[in-house]
């Protein structure tokens, strides 16, 4: 059971480049999120999605898109990278069932320079 | 979306129990109290969660008041592992709400 994927670990992208973070989990979860954390920082939710179709954003979504048509996958989409974005980014999976916990995966550490 | 309070740190001598206590003033009926802990900067981990009852499991045990406006987590035996920050979160019934961390309470074990 590899419970959440996210690749790739490592990442340096120069300043206006996009790329796209990947995220796979294959518990059949309903409810996935991602999450960016800064140095010495809580996580802060970015977007998130309570279903195949369905996302919503997060407390900081500014220069970024995500979308949600499988189940498995919700890839995290940065258009125009900003040194800004410089951070550690986590994402997650529960059930839609209450009472129970959700699942990270080990980051992605993005460095844009 | 319930907020929490916690203290920002708190120290524990190794094999000594670690109590955790989470504000959450304005929960209502049907969300359930988390923990997770965040060892460096590894993916957050579940460690237990609980609606009215005080719960355990192998890792801790979760003491929630009467009232369901506050909560402890208790830690029994602290391992120099045990080292990490530890967040309180509060969820709906259905998963569909946002999972909302804040600040979290850094939890140092010493030897």
């Amino acid at each position: 059971n590899a419970g959440v994927t996210q690749t790739p670990k490592f990442q340096v992208l120069k300043t206006g480049q996009s790329m796209t973070l990947q995220c796979a989990q294959d518990m059949n979860h309903e409810y996935m999120s991602w999450y960016r954390q800064d140095p010495g920082m809580g996580l802060r939710l970015i977007h998130y999605s309570v279903g195949a179709g369905i996302t919503d954003q997060g407390e900081v979504p500014n220069g970024y898109n995500v979308s949600r048509s499988t189940t498995e996958d919700f890839p995290l989409r940065l258009l125009s990278a900003a040194p800004s974005q410089t951070s550690v980014y986590f994402c997650a999976s529960s059930s839609r069932r209450g009472g129970t916990e959700a699942f990270f995966g080990q980051g992605t550490r993005l460095t844009v320079v | 979306d319930a907020k929490t309070t916690q203290p920002t740190s708190m120290d524990c001598a190794e094999g000594r129990a670690a109590n955790l206590p989470c504000n959450h003033s304005t929960i209502s009926g049907n969300e359930y109290v988390y923990w997770y802990r965040q060892i460096h900067s590894q993916g957050p981990q579940y460690i237990i969660h609980g609606l009215k009852n005080n719960e355990t499991n192998e890792m801790a045990s979760l003491i929630i008041t009467e009232d369901r406006k506050s909560s402890t987590l208790i830690l029994p035996h602290a391992t120099l592992r045990d080292t990490a920050v530890y967040y309180c979160i509060v969820r709906g019934t259905y998963n569909t709400d946002k999972l909302i961390f804040g600040t979290g309470t850094r939890l140092q074990v010493f030897p």
